[in-house]
């Protein structure tokens, strides 16, 4: 099962610049969280942001979550080509994580 | 931080054979672990839930028989995948949780089993 979408379901943007997902859900959440995989690899934890938070930042990521319109947002400033991978949120909700369906994320040099 | 590791991390099979993938925590007990699968170019879906001495509870489309769960202790799970065919291909991810739901049910992701049937 999928609880949502990620939008754009691809993105190309050049170094330095600005990269922003955005994530949809459909039922009530304990947590969101987004994953980074990198091309046949495993995955790699990003960030978490509770129910009760609208904003958290790590670094180059900033995380909005919205519950009332079940959606969130990942921004990563100042991409690097590094940056380059598919980008997932996955829904929690006392059960096992949800994902969706992904973002991938080319930035070139 | 927790670590999940998964045996084999790659396994190339015969159509017809079965295949065994371990899902273990090194250094916590994971009572509940879930398996994911992932086809290329996709996300992940998951599979199953099992809970330690207990049957894994499968996800609606997945088959039991074919896509055998035990979680036999608090740090290992295998899925067995019975009478591979090429379309059982894929990624298979296990994760495992060290403590029931929760605001943060962080779950700890292996790194991948990526299955190949011929």
């Amino acid at each position: 099962s999928q609880q949502g979408e990620e939008d754009p379901q691809a993105l190309s943007i050049q170094e330095g610049e600005n990269a922003t997902m955005n994530c949809s859900y459909k039922t009530s959440i304990n947590n969101l969280q987004w994953y980074r995989q990198n091309s046949g690899r495993g995955l790699v934890h990003l960030i978490l942001i509770r129910s009760n938070e609208r904003e958290k930042h790590s670094g180059r990521l900033r995380v909005t979550l919205d519950t009332s319109k079940k959606s969130s947002s990942l921004l990563i400033t100042a991409s690097r080509a590094a940056d380059t991978a598919s980008y997932f949120c996955a829904t929690g909700s006392g059960r096992a994580l949800i994902f969706g369906k992904g973002t991938t994320l080319s930035v070139s040099s | 931080g927790a670590v999940v590791s998964q045996h084999p991390s790659w396994v190339i099979c015969k159509s017809g054979t079965s295949v065994k993938i371990e899902c273990r925590s090194l250094d916590f007990q994971a009572t509940t672990m879930f398996w994911y699968r992932q086809f290329p170019k996709q996300s992940l879906m998951l599979m199953a839930t099992s809970n330690e001495g207990s049957k894994a509870t499968y996800e609606q489309g997945v088959e039991k028989d074919k896509f055998l769960i035990n979680h036999a202790s608090l740090t290992l799970s295998t899925l067995t995948v019975t009478s591979a065919h090429p379309e059982d291909s894929s990624f298979y991810i296990c994760s495992a949780r060290e403590h029931s739901g929760g605001i943060t049910d962080t779950q700890y992701f292996g790194p991948g089993t990526r299955l190949t049937v011929l």
